[in-house]
């Protein structure tokens, strides 16, 4: 069964402090990806990699970072969190096959608040 | 850039039939999703076309117009468990471009 874990499903946090949030995943996918996930604005895509420590920029990477150390691991950093960062994050993991479309899979999310 | 709109909200009647509808512009396309997403809860994948016409998967059809931008998702039989956000995604260069998604409420 596929399997994608986020590290918390709240997470309480004060301004300025540096956040790290935890996505593992058990399927051996290539692509993963990080969303931010506001009312009345959708998902939008903030990091995304397609390798072991590759990473490219989504629609809105200002103020984070990532990591992918390894395949199953990719972790979004807030290098200095603000009120504006408290959001719904999701990550989400996608195969890659050539000339074939897979769905993407997502974690629970981790609901994050700056205070 | 990409812009896809779809509707902020919908009411229907349970045993009823809803379409949603979704239109896009995107600078690629590989194919077009869509996920079923309860509160509080991650989207899951309900549907996905890449070739024009309509694909049915038991109470859910998803139909598709590459040359229209334009596609639907039509909800069948409605039941309460059904009240949820749906995403519309154009998917190009490996990567995802969500809608704000539908909020869809079935009343009895």
């Amino acid at each position: 069964d596929v399997k994608v874990t986020q590290s918390s499903r709240y997470l309480v946090k004060r301004t300025g402090e540096k956040v790290f949030l935890e996505c593992v995943q058990d399927m051996d996918h290539e692509n993963m990806f990080w969303y931010r996930q506001d009312p009345g604005l959708g998902l939008r895509l903030i990091y995304f990699s397609y390798d072991v420590k590759m990473k490219e920029k989504g629609d809105i990477p200002e103020g984070y970072s990532v990591s992918r150390e390894k395949k199953e691991r990719f972790s979004l950093i807030l290098e200095s969190a603000s009120t504006n960062q408290t959001s719904m994050y999701l990550c989400a993991t996608l195969p890659f096959r050539e000339r074939e479309i897979y769905e993407q899979y997502f974690g629970p999310g981790t609901r994050l608040t700056v205070t | 850039g990409q812009n896809i709109d779809q509707p902020t909200e919908m009411t229907a009647t349970e045993g009823a039939i809803v379409q949603i509808n979704c239109t896009y512009q995107t600078s690629g396309f590989n194919g077009l999703f869509w996920y079923q997403q309860h509160a509080g809860e991650a989207p899951t994948f309900l549907s996905y076309n890449v070739l024009d016409g309509l694909e049915e998967k038991g109470r859910f059809s998803s139909f598709l117009s590459r040359s229209k931008g334009y596609s639907y998702l039509l909800l069948k039989e409605l039941q309460m468990k059904d009240s949820a956000s749906y995403l519309c995604a154009v998917c190009s260069a490996g990567k995802s471009t969500f809608g704000d998604g539908t909020t869809l409420t079935v009343k009895p």
